[in-house]
């Protein structure tokens, strides 16, 4: 099956400072990524979708500013969390879903990256 | 709103005990229910989905039932082994090709013990 990779899978910084989560498609191309958080013992809540080439859309309440999300290949989608503080700790998914080039409608299939613990200090 | 209610975990099974996760739905319309594993480092994958009423998904021996009249999507499998130890997450799926969104329950952590 198409494979996702993300990284790094865990992250610790202080507080203050930047951190890239890179979520990459080996072997498809990836017209829509979607960015999800998860809090212990919470649902998978989405962040963000974002299209190769545009800029992504963010779900009512998460800060664009915050959560930088950059799609700027059909196999590379990058989260940034600027400025990271401690209540921004949690584990960060990627998904990514194939174009029409696939064979599959257009987010008709998602593919999952193994996440990344993002420990803010 | 929309959103998905599964129970809570972790659920520990000896192995080759019968399995039930529960999980329930709250959407507008008719959406498309999936059942996805985590497994230990590895990202979500799809297990099984059902895209309308009483349809049934199955795949390496766990089924589960669209079930309208309840607005559930409970995952079964009838005798569980220890490489299914895993985290099982439900989820809905709204709107049309090109406008997707998932929804996630909380997950459910299955621990089976040989």
């Amino acid at each position: 099956g198409a494979v996702v990779s993300q990284h790094p899978s865990r992250v610790i910084c202080k507080s203050g400072t930047s951190v890239k989560i890179e979520c990459r498609s080996l072997d498809f191309q990836a017209t829509t990524m979607f960015w999800y958080r998860q809090f212990p013992k919470k649902s998978l809540m989405l962040m963000a979708t974002s299209n190769e080439g545009s800029k992504a859309t963010y779900e009512q309440g998460v800060e664009k500013d915050k959560f930088l999300i950059n799609h700027a290949s059909l196999t590379l989608s990058t989260l940034t969390v600027t400025s990271a503080h401690p209540e921004d700790s949690s584990f960060y998914i990627c998904s990514a879903s194939p174009g029409q080039g696939g064979g599959f409608a257009t987010n008709e299939k998602l593919f999952f990256g193994s996440g990344t613990q993002l420990s803010v200090l | 709103g929309n959103s998905v209610t599964q129970m809570e975990g972790p659920v520990t099974l000896s192995e080759e005990a019968f399995l039930t996760i529960n999980c329930t739905y709250t959407a507008t319309g008719y959406p498309s229910l999936f059942w996805y594993v985590q497994y230990p480092g590895e990202g979500l994958q799809l297990l099984l989905k059902a895209t309308k009423a009483d349809d049934k998904g199955s795949n390496k021996g766990f089924e589960a039932t669209y079930r309208k009249e309840t607005t559930s999507f409970h995952l079964e499998k009838g005798s569980v082994q220890v490489s299914d130890s895993a985290v099982y997450f439900c989820a809905l799926r709204k709107g049309t090709s090109g406008t997707y969104k998932y929804i996630f329950g909380t997950g459910t952590r299955l621990k089976v013990l040989a």
